[in-house]
């Protein structure tokens, strides 16, 4: 079981938008602004899309943000492409002695 | 430009030691810490534990302490993810990535897969 849930399956038809939320508690998301979100494709490495809850990475399309409330962060893709369909992970840091924590992952279905 | 390059696939027995290598490139390598992350075939990221190449400060996710060791080596810019004894259960692919500024790992290495089977 991950530390951080997310929902196991999202989907959207092109050009609409989706939200993956990710929660987690005081010790980890609520507690710190270190979240971020990668998007990894099959058979790749992962990508980083949104670090430190809202801040996008140089190259990443501005359809990709992020925010955080509460215990809760969320990733929310706009337009969604052919191109989005991927898994998601999003990541904090925690104050237990596991250091970063990682969600379950989510896999976008752009249908 | 940033690289994080990894060795290859590995195909072990069980019992036998490994070590992968992640070698850094395009940054300054005694800078940034370097993070080792676990995938199981179809299964999500788990994070293994991170190494200051600087100064060789480790740190380990309590569920792999004792499993596995961190190293660098940063005369020729590289990190190393050991295993004295491998277990079937250890077949994953394994990723290194780099910590940024926020506690994100902000560049990845192309990952190396392990296979552990008798």
């Amino acid at each position: 079981q991950s530390a951080l849930t997310q929902p196991a399956s999202v989907s959207g038809s092109p050009g609409q938008s989706i939200t993956i939320s990710c929660t987690g508690t005081s010790s980890d998301v609520g507690g710190y602004n270190y979240v971020s979100w990668y998007q990894q494709h099959p058979g790749k490495a992962p990508k980083l899309m949104i670090y430190d809850v809202s801040n996008r990475p140089s190259g990443v399309p501005d359809r990709f943000s992020g925010s955080k409330s509460g215990n809760t962060a969320s990733l929310t893709i706009s337009g969604l492409q052919a191109e989005d369909e991927a898994d998601y992970y999003c990541s904090s840091y925690t104050s237990s002695s596991t250091l970063w924590v990682f969600g379950g992952g989510t896999k976008l279905t752009v249908l | 430009e940033v690289q994080l390059v990894q060795s290859g696939a590995e195909v072990k027995k069980p019992g036998e030691s490994l070590k992968i290598s992640c070698k850094g490139s395009g940054y300054s390598f005694t800078s940034y810490w370097i993070g080792w992350v676990r995938q199981m075939p179809g299964k999500g990221l788990e994070w293994m534990g991170i190494i200051y190449p600087g100064d060789s400060d480790t740190r380990y996710s309590p569920s792999f302490q004792g499993q596995v060791t961190i190293s660098a080596d940063k005369s020729i810019s590289t990190a190393y993810l050991q295993w004295s004894s491998l277990k079937a259960s250890d077949t994953a692919m394994y990723y290194c990535a780099r910590q940024g500024s926020y506690y994100e790992f902000d560049y990845w290495g192309q990952g190396t897969l392990v296979t552990v089977s008798s």
